[in-house]
């Protein structure tokens, strides 16, 4: 069975700018969540969907939605980049729900200049 | 304000040694608990723990879940320099996870 794959892997963008960051989930897998990692934050929950809806949001500034596809592919964007979003974006499956095993992406390291 | 404290936030010990890694919580709608493993890359998952008292063991790993003290912890029996990484535990209440510090092992030849 193939994991949860993320693209890219690396990004370098400038203030400003915006991302878009994609995320496969394990096939069969119908929950999609995404973190923030940092060095300072630790592991931060942005948000949860299932069946293209999202039912959980983390304390993160409306800069950075999502949305889910009905193939369960998921995508987060993040507006008007700030140097403080430079961070590792984690996307994770699981079944049914984010308390269940879930798989962690490979991540994408997005650096913010 | 729901959270999740690991302790020791770091921790050296010699092959051979034990470590046990403590994780305690504060969130309300408990749901469960899981362990992670981080190294150079993305968490991988360890164990998830829903019921108290109810030991699970994967090898010389272990971990075990109390819901009226609010903790759990994780054993590692045995220590191997490839046990050095960073463990993380979760807590998952109303579809999210809430991720403590982590603790960092360092495991030394």
């Amino acid at each position: 069975k193939a994991g949860v794959t993320q693209t890219p892997r690396y990004l370098i963008k400038t203030r400003g700018q915006q991302v878009t960051l994609s995320c496969s989930p394990i096939s069969g897998h119908r929950s999609v969540s995404w973190y923030q990692q940092t060095p300072g934050q630790g592991l931060q929950f942005l948000f949860e969907y299932f069946s293209e809806t999202q039912r959980n949001k983390g304390n993160f500034p409306g800069r950075f939605s999502g949305r889910q596809f009905s193939n369960s592919r998921s995508e987060m964007n993040v507006s008007t980049l700030e140097l403080g979003d430079s961070a590792l974006y984690l996307c994770a499956s699981s079944r049914d729900r984010a308390g269940e095993t879930q798989y962690f992406g490979p991540g994408t390291r997005l650096l913010v200049l | 304000e729901d959270k999740v404290v690991q302790s020791p936030l770091s921790l050296v010990v010699h092959e051979g040694d034990t470590v046990t890694l403590n994780c305690s919580y504060e969130v309300t709608n408990f749901r469960s608990l899981l362990w992670y493993k981080q190294e150079k890359k993305a968490p991988t998952f360890l164990f998830m723990l829903t019921s108290s008292g109810i030991e699970k063991k994967s090898g010389r790993l272990s971990s075990i879940l109390d819901k009226k003290e609010l903790f759990s912890i994780l054993n590692i029996t045995a220590t191997q320099t490839g046990d050095s990484a960073v463990y993380l535990c979760a807590v998952e209440y109303g579809n999210k996870l809430v991720f403590g510090a982590g603790t960092i092992l360092r495991v030394k030849s």
